[in-house]
């Protein structure tokens, strides 16, 4: 099946540093998803993008559907130790919007 | 908050037991989801809903059945629990709009000896 490539896989950072991280999927895909997820809970969803090229900010994150549409970003600015998380990529391409496929996780730690 | 209590939280079961795990929503959403999370599989999808009585298969179903007899609530079933379904589940809506993205509850641990 469908397969997103999330990377990296986890890094540890200063507060205060701006982390940025991707996502890159084998087909094209009509919307991207963002969530994190703290541990013992649910993932919350973050940013949804919808169109090729779109840039959309909550707070100080920043994602961005890109204009392969193959592929996503995601930036934190001005970390924070709330920030720590595990942060999940997700989307769904032609297959239909009911099969949605989620990356493997890119487990962020700060370090205060 | 997207209204979604899943229960129980936490269930220790023995191989060979069946499992119900619930699901229910406060916002009357059409559609309903079970996913798994294992740790290098990211969440999988077993089972979802598009109405009462409405469900199909995902990419992880074999060994689970689901039923949807109220809008409000999605039931995972493990007709024989095996050690390889010991995972974090978790149960997601997601609104009308064909486009919308999913929300999550807060997941039920499940552990098969």
């Amino acid at each position: 099946g469908q397969q997103l490539n999330q990377s990296p896989q986890s890094m540890f950072i200063q507060e205060g540093e701006d982390v940025s991280m991707n996502c890159t999927s084998s087909s094209i895909f009509n919307t991207w998803l963002w969530y994190k997820q703290d541990p013992g809970e649910g993932p919350v969803l973050l940013i949804a993008l919808y169109k090729a090229g779109e840039l959309t900010s909550n707070g100080r994150l920043t994602a961005q559907f890109g204009i392969t549409r193959k592929d996503s970003f995601l930036n934190i600015s001005a970390s924070i130790p709330s920030d720590v998380g595990i942060y999940f990529c997700a989307g769904w391409d032609s297959g239909g919007y009911q099969k949605v496929t989620f990356g493997t996780g890119t487990k962020l730690q700060v370090i205060p | 908050d997207a209204g979604i209590t899943q229960s129980p939280r936490h269930k220790v079961t023995e191989t060979g037991t069946p499992v119900t795990l619930r699901c229910h929503q406060t916002e009357n959403h059409r559609y309903m989801y079970w996913y798994r999370q294992d740790p290098g599989h990211g969440l999988r999808l077993i089972h979802y809903s598009y109405g009462v009585k409405d469900t199909d298969k995902g990419e992880v179903s074999d060994g689970y059945s689901v039923s949807r007899s109220k809008t409000e609530d999605f039931l995972l079933t493990l007709e024989s629990a095996t050690s390889s379904q010991t995972s974090v589940y978790f149960c997601a809506i997601r609104t009308e709009t064909n486009n919308s993205p999913l929300h999550f509850g807060n997941g039920t641990r499940l552990t098969v000896t």
